[in-house]
């Protein structure tokens, strides 16, 4: 089955303790993307991949780090969480692009809190 | 700066009727994607529709369809024979330039169908 596979779902942790969320296609995708989602703002884009070795900020990628070494895993790294944090965090995958645009596939969120 | 608007915070409608949800958009690239996402309450992302900015006919898909004004710079989605399970979060977003992966969402509406 296609799909977009993050880890974990839920997480509670604490300030300053370093967190990674990974996220998984096995779509061949070349293009992936992290967002997060809080109430009253929609997504906003914290980093996006078009290729291994590529990536490129968003709108929001302060506190964040990101790596794409392999087509397929693009992790999400929070070295040292803050409140501000707290937040729903989506991976979203696509092929490259062309004229006929294709859709991100979105992984099913991360709900991470920072106390 | 590209910017997406969604003016509507929520909306009501009744079952078996049309209802459309407002998307405007801000941009200064003349190649650009148009998307329509469903957010249920179990959260997922669903993609709906898809307008590309060179498009000259109005995107459609089964009950939804997009009413594309470029001029004006809006994409309004247009959800007819409303359904008690299109209750939900909806997003527009857009992609520019077409090729790549950075995308910008709007702030949502909440669409709630009562029978």
């Amino acid at each position: 089955e296609a799909q977009v596979t993050q880890n974990p779902r839920y997480l509670i942790t604490v300030t300053g303790k370093k967190l990674t969320v990974t996220c998984s296609q096995n779509m061949n995708h070349e293009y992936m993307s992290w967002y997060r989602q809080d109430p009253g703002l929609g997504l906003r884009q914290i980093y996006y991949s078009m290729n291994v070795e590529v990536t490129d900020k968003g709108d929001v990628p302060e506190g964040y780090k990101v790596s794409r070494k392999e087509k397929r895993n693009f992790p999400l790294i929070l070295e040292s969480p803050s409140p501000n944090q707290t937040s729903l965090y989506f991976c979203a995958s696509s092929p490259k692009q062309g004229y006929s645009n294709q859709p991100q596939h979105f992984g099913d969120g991360t709900r991470l809190s920072i106390l | 700066a590209q910017k997406i608007t969604q003016t509507q915070p929520g909306m009501f409608v009744q079952e078996k009727e049309a209802v459309t949800l407002d998307c405007t958009y801000d941009t200064s690239d003349q190649s650009y994607g148009l998307f329509w996402y469903k957010q249920p309450s179990s959260g997922e992302m669903i993609f709906l529709i898809y307008q590309g900015s060179y498009d000259e006919q109005n995107a459609t898909e089964g009950r939804y369809s997009l009413n594309f004004q470029k001029a004006r710079k809006s994409a309004n989605l247009v959800i007819s024979a409303s359904q008690l399970g299109d209750s939900a979060m909806y997003f527009c977003a857009m992609r520019e330039p077409y090729n790549t992966d950075k995308l910008i969402f709007g702030t949502g509406t909440r669409l709630q169908v009562f029978p």
